[in-house]
């Protein structure tokens, strides 16, 4: 199994609604990646987890959330969001977070999120 | 800050002939970059990859060149066909930290 999985494939949200992102691979990777990309934008690292712990946060909000509760999952929790918080999330996940097997990094399809 | 360049939105090139996207990088300590390919509707898929130790690396019709000189590098791809139309993306790093992105090329290769 080569695939890193995500659902839903589109979510249409209110600003006031609390919703889940959900991202899944079943390949032993260990680092696991939020990115999100805006239309016509290169994607823009969000959340990185490494062994299921926290390793970087690139000052990102807080009404993004991410859980990683074991190694083959991993969740963005939204709360609160904002109109231009619409874009595509795309879940990425790779060997490791050093060293070799880092780079190559297996993306999702991603989820197509709109805030009304 | 856009340390990863590519400066042609997009490229059409006929069926058979050779595809030459290109990418330019600012910052000298990124050590190894990567080309994805993004369908529609689809996450961006790895393609290939060059560690800054090397100027060349080859995998069937995909051939990566860097010029660290130059802060350069290109894919190339030949011949092409149609199914290579898509979006590539150039995709830099440096020590093991967080990838950077361009902004993409649209290649659309003519039957």
């Amino acid at each position: 199994d080569t695939e890193v999985t995500q659902t839903p494939k589109h979510l249409v949200m209110g600003m006031t609604n609390k919703k889940s992102l959900k991202c899944e691979q079943h390949m032993g990777h260990r680092a696991m990646y939020w990115y999100k990309q805006k239309a016509k934008k290169p994607p823009e690292l969000m959340f990185v987890y490494s062994y299921e712990k926290l390793s970087i946060n690139e000052s990102v909000p807080s009404r993004f959330s991410p859980e990683c509760p074991n190694s083959s999952l991993l969740n963005l929790h939204l709360h609160a969001l904002q109109p231009e918080d619409s874009a595509l999330y795309l879940c990425a996940s790779s060997q490791a977070l050093a060293g070799a097997g880092y780079n190559e990094q297996f993306f999702g399809p991603g989820t197509r999120l709109t805030v009304l | 800050d856009q340390q990863v360049k590519q400066n042609s939105p997009s490229l059409s090139v006929q069926e058979g002939r050779i595809s030459i996207l290109n990418c330019d990088y600012t910052n000298s300590m990124f050590d190894y970059f990567l080309w994805y390919k993004k369908y529609p509707a689809e996450g961006p898929t790895f393609l290939i990859s060059i560690s800054s130790i090397k100027d060349k690396n080859e995998d069937g019709r995909f051939t990566v060149f860097l010029n660290k000189s130059a802060k350069h590098l290109s894919l190339h791809i030949v011949p092409s066909q149609p199914g290579d139309s898509a979006v590539y993306f150039c995709a830099a790093s440096f020590n093991n930290n967080d990838m950077r992105f361009g902004a993409g090329t649209r290649l659309t290769v003519k039957p």
